[in-house]
């Protein structure tokens, strides 16, 4: 069965400092990609996907994913981590959408972030 | 572009009554809408799939007569939870995709539904 890992479930950070979160999927066909964060209380914002082309993908919010086929990852990036920036992030997983199709999505366990003044 | 409302944002209860909780795609066509249910501190759990003019497609363990769908347009779905007991008392949230759109779900803010 698809799976998606985010092995991190809280991960502290200073204002200012770099910030990378993982994710890594179980393999499959093709599949679609997304970062999401939720703040406390609310829904879920796209902060970014892939779908094919360039691997290096830039999102919202001056944040950036790497999809690594060989890895079956798709961590995603920041250089420098904002106050603002401390929320719930998920990495989530379309496999087998095919034409039209919206497929769907799986989520990892979701990584929480603190970042400190 | 691309919002999602979902009304109410809170809701609270007593145990056996109904409610009923809207998500509407403000500024696109749904062809699809989804609902899922997030207990606290864990992730999404996908309850059901609804195509608008069709019947809703539920996910294995979720009871189709206590959470009712409905997608009677291309920017309203409905979701009812009948005879609502404690242990329904969640955190609600519905996605939308664009009719013709690029695979990417589109998320309404959440409903908290507290059952006493």
């Amino acid at each position: 069965a698809q799976s998606v890992t985010q092995p991190d479930i809280h991960i502290t950070v200073s204002e200012g400092a770099s910030l990378e979160l993982r994710c890594n999927y179980s393999y499959g066909a093709t599949p679609y990609l997304f970062w999401y964060v939720q703040s406390p209380g609310q829904g879920l914002q796209l902060l970014l996907k892939y779908f094919s082309g360039d691997t290096l993908v830039q999102g919202i919010k001056g944040f950036e994913a790497e999809f690594k086929r060989s890895q079956s990852s798709f961590n995603l990036r920041k250089p420098s981590v904002h106050w603002s920036d401390a929320a719930e992030y998920f990495c989530a997983v379309v496999y087998n959408a095919g034409g039209t199709s919206y497929g769907k999505l799986t989520f990892g366990q979701g990584t929480i972030l603190t970042v400190h003044p | 572009g691309a919002v999602v409302s979902q009304h109410p944002s809170r809701v609270i209860c007593k145990s056996g009554t109904s409610v009923k909780i809207e998500c509407r795609s403000l500024d696109f066509q749904a062809t699809t809408m989804f609902w899922y249910r997030q207990f606290p501190k864990q992730s999404l759990m996908l309850m059901a799939t609804s195509n608008e003019g069709s019947k809703a497609t539920y996910e294995q363990g979720v009871e189709k007569d206590k959470f009712l769908i409905n997608h009677a347009s291309l920017t309203l779905s409905t979701l009812t939870v009948t005879s609502a007991h404690p242990e329904d008392s969640s955190f609600y949230i519905c996605s939308a995709g664009r009719v013709g759109g690029s695979k990417t779900q589109y998320f309404g803010p959440g409903t908290r539904l507290l059952v006493l």
